[in-house]
């Protein structure tokens, strides 16, 4: 069990840009979550899968942002024309949908700089 | 609606007790969890309880939930400087495995 983890580690990119964040989850794990931190705050919740199917999503999850999990193994998020608004860490989770209290395990975040 | 909230700082001196607290909103939570954060790090899952329980311990840690006033602490027994951090209480709503919705974060410095 190699725990969750996320590609890149930091990101700098300038305004307007098109960033893509990988996560690769715990292996067996069929759900897998994506949130959103920023400095001071708790993580908010952006979306999840179970499997390849997108469950759920949260109107912060605007246009400019798409996730995806085409093969229900890792997933990706791009946020298209970045904004310095969109400067945060984003998290990844994964649980095992049918385990008991499916608790859901953190990878350690992709940090995004928006100049 | 879903608020979950924390106070923001607790300084604490090592070998003490130190007391995280957390309030929520919505009645129907099912599972509330206690998430530890060290600097540029994720989210590490310290323990959690379901909401049919009073208490739950585990080592060190002890939760307290009083579903009746909705809140929720953790205790941390004789304080390391390994537990400065920033500590998150999270409730997920119905079914085990939904989003889960976050506090503030707590942050705990602990002193020599």
């Amino acid at each position: 069990d190699t725990g969750v983890s996320q590609n890149p580690r930091h990101k700098i990119t300038k305004r307007g840009q098109n960033v893509t964040f990988r996560c690769d989850p715990i292996s067996e794990h069929n759900r897998l979550y994506w949130y959103r931190q920023t400095l001071g705050q708790g993580p908010e919740f952006l979306t999840y899968f179970q499997n390849e199917a997108q469950l759920e999503k949260s109107r912060l999850l605007s246009d400019r942002f798409s996730a995806e999990r085409p093969k229900g193994s890792f997933s990706t998020l791009e946020i298209q024309r970045t904004e310095q608004g969109d400067s945060a860490m984003y998290l990844c989770a994964s649980s095992l949908r049918g385990s008991w209290k499916e608790t859901q395990y953190f990878g350690p975040g992709t940090r995004l700089l928006v100049l | 609606g879903e608020d979950v909230e924390q106070s923001l700082f607790l300084s604490v001196r090592e070998g003490d007790s130190s007391v995280i607290n957390c309030t929520y909103t919505d009645s129907s939570s099912t599972y509330l969890y206690w998430y530890k954060q060290e600097p540029g790090a994720g989210l590490q899952l310290l323990t959690y309880i379901f909401s049919n329980m009073d208490m739950k311990q585990d080592q060190r840690l002890t939760v307290l939930l009083n579903k009746k006033d909705k809140h929720l602490s953790l205790r941390i027994a004789d304080t390391q400087t390994g537990d400065s951090a920033i500590y998150f209480c999270a409730e997920t709503l119905g079914a085990a495995g939904n989003k889960l919705t976050f506090g503030g974060g707590t942050r705990v410095l602990v002193k020599p």
